[in-house]
């Protein structure tokens, strides 16, 4: 494994609650990505970070946010959680240089909102 | 905008038969493409980029810019091969990400 960690692995929550999620690396990698998985829709970027304290939006962000205060760790925040966020979320790395094309992906996070 | 479509969202063949799994993309620079697999509920794992033009577990994919594919393909499909298989678009530049298409579950029968 290339020492990245989600947290929680899964979590029920009620709409209208904040829900934090969090990714931790312990490669030293500067990129960090955020993703959905549903049925149909594939993956889909949520959101990304290219540094720490640099973020930018992917193709859904709308309804999260997402903070990285040091290189190790991205967090991924539901506002206020609906039931069309329930989903897998999963986050990847991406280190730098020849050898590390493409992503590693974390184990998940299984979501449900009711 | 890039693009990945995977047209085929399941694919059904029996143990020994010959397996392709296609993928088109459209990207208006110098395309870097990926295969991903996930097992049942497990974690997505690179199984080939383009640029390496390697074999894992049988697999092979190659990029064909004319016709903006770039399928996997097995000659003997193996029942350990039944996952989600999806194929990713790299953009390059400081902000690399990759964009995903929507996966083709494969299924191999005895």
């Amino acid at each position: 494994d290339a020492g990245i960690t989600q947290s929680p692995r899964h979590k029920v929550t009620e709409t209208g609650t904040p829900v934090t999620l969090r990714c931790h690396q312990t490669e030293n990698h500067r990129y960090m990505y955020w993703y959905r998985q549903d049925p149909g829709h594939g993956l889909r970027l949520i959101h990304y970070s290219y540094g720490v304290k640099d973020t930018d939006k992917g193709e859904v962000s709308d309804g999260y946010s997402v903070s990285r205060s040091k290189t190790e760790d991205f967090l991924l925040t539901l506002e206020s959680a609906t039931s069309s966020q329930t989903s897998v979320y999963f986050c990847a790395i991406r280190g730098r240089g020849a050898s590390n094309y493409g992503y590693t992906f974390g184990s998940g996070t299984r979501l449900t909102v009711v | 905008a890039q693009r990945v479509t995977q047209p085929e969202k399941l694919l059904s063949v029996f143990k020994g038969a010959p397996v392709e799994l296609k993928c088109n993309y459209s990207y208006s620079g110098s395309p870097e493409l990926f295969w991903y697999v996930q097992y049942s509920r497990q974690r997505l794992q690179l199984l080939l980029r383009h640029i390496s033009r390697e074999s894992i577990k049988g697999f092979t994919a190659d990029l064909n810019k004319g016709e903006t594919s770039f399928h996997l393909k097995k000659p003997f499909a193996q029942e350990e091969d039944s996952a989600m298989y999806y194929c990713a678009l790299a953009s390059g530049g400081s902000n690399y990400k990759l964009t995903f298409g929507k996966g083709t579950l494969l299924t191999v029968n005895p």
